[in-house]
């Protein structure tokens, strides 16, 4: 079984500031990683994924995340925030084999201020 | 694109009323997820089913069955709503084979039983 903590439940920040949301994950087995953003009264979109290779992913809207296996975690980076980033961030995770059933962290509330 | 396509944005019943939730997705995905949403909880898995006719229970099963007769359909099925599932609920697809290729969402149906 795999298991996800976001350390953060809701991080404020300014405009154009620089930004990490955290995810750690544990898991028994090789994992996929993703990154999933619910914006208000909508579904979720994948905005990246860690399957090998490249420790450093990029996604949409400019974001990166990077996986480190030691640490296991797979933190969420954008190195300059707009007011539209402001969603609720996903981690989920899912064994490389399998049923690749998804199992999602708690959420972390980004709210971008002016 | 990919397209998850839930029945209902938007729902209110009365307790004890048995209620549908319907989703049907577009792409021939293998898989199929029920999500439940809460604040703070994050996504918790309902069902999923990995072939027409199969169904799994996910964490928290209580209170709802799932029917999946045809592949691109899936159907959650609350027997006798009660106020303690009011929530959002989300309905996901992916490939079985292919899990690194994430899981693709419906846009939610936001359900209030009163």
């Amino acid at each position: 079984a795999q298991s996800v903590t976001q350390l953060d439940s809701q991080v404020p920040v300014f405009e154009e500031a620089p930004v990490e949301l955290r995810c750690n994950y544990s898991s028994s087995v090789s994992v996929y990683l993703f990154w999933y953003v619910q914006y208000p009264n909508q579904g979720l979109q994948l905005l990246l994924k860690y399957l090998s290779g490249s420790t450093l992913v990029k996604g949409i809207n400019g974001f990166e995340a990077e996986f480190n296996k030691s640490q296991t975690s797979f933190h969420l980076r954008k190195p300059s925030v707009h007011i539209s980033d402001t969603a609720e961030y996903f981690c989920a995770v899912s064994a490389s084999g399998g049923s690749y059933i998804p199992t999602f962290g708690r959420g972390t509330s980004l709210i971008v201020h002016p | 694109d990919v397209k998850v396509t839930q029945s209902s944005r938007y729902l209110v019943k009365r307790t004890g009323e048995k209620v549908f939730l319907e989703c049907v997705q577009d792409m021939d995905h293998e898989n199929m997820f029920w999500y439940r949403q809460d604040p703070g909880l994050g996504l918790r898995l309902i069902y999923f089913s990995y072939d027409v006719k199969m169904k799994e229970k996910g964490d928290i099963p209580e209170g709802y069955s799932v029917s999946r007769e045809k592949k691109e359909r899936f159907s959650l099925i609350l027997e006798s709503a009660s106020t303690n599932q009011t929530s959002m609920y989300l309905c996901a697809s992916s490939f079985a084979g292919r899990g690194g290729l994430g899981a693709f969402f419906g846009q939610g149906t936001r359900l209030t039983v009163v």
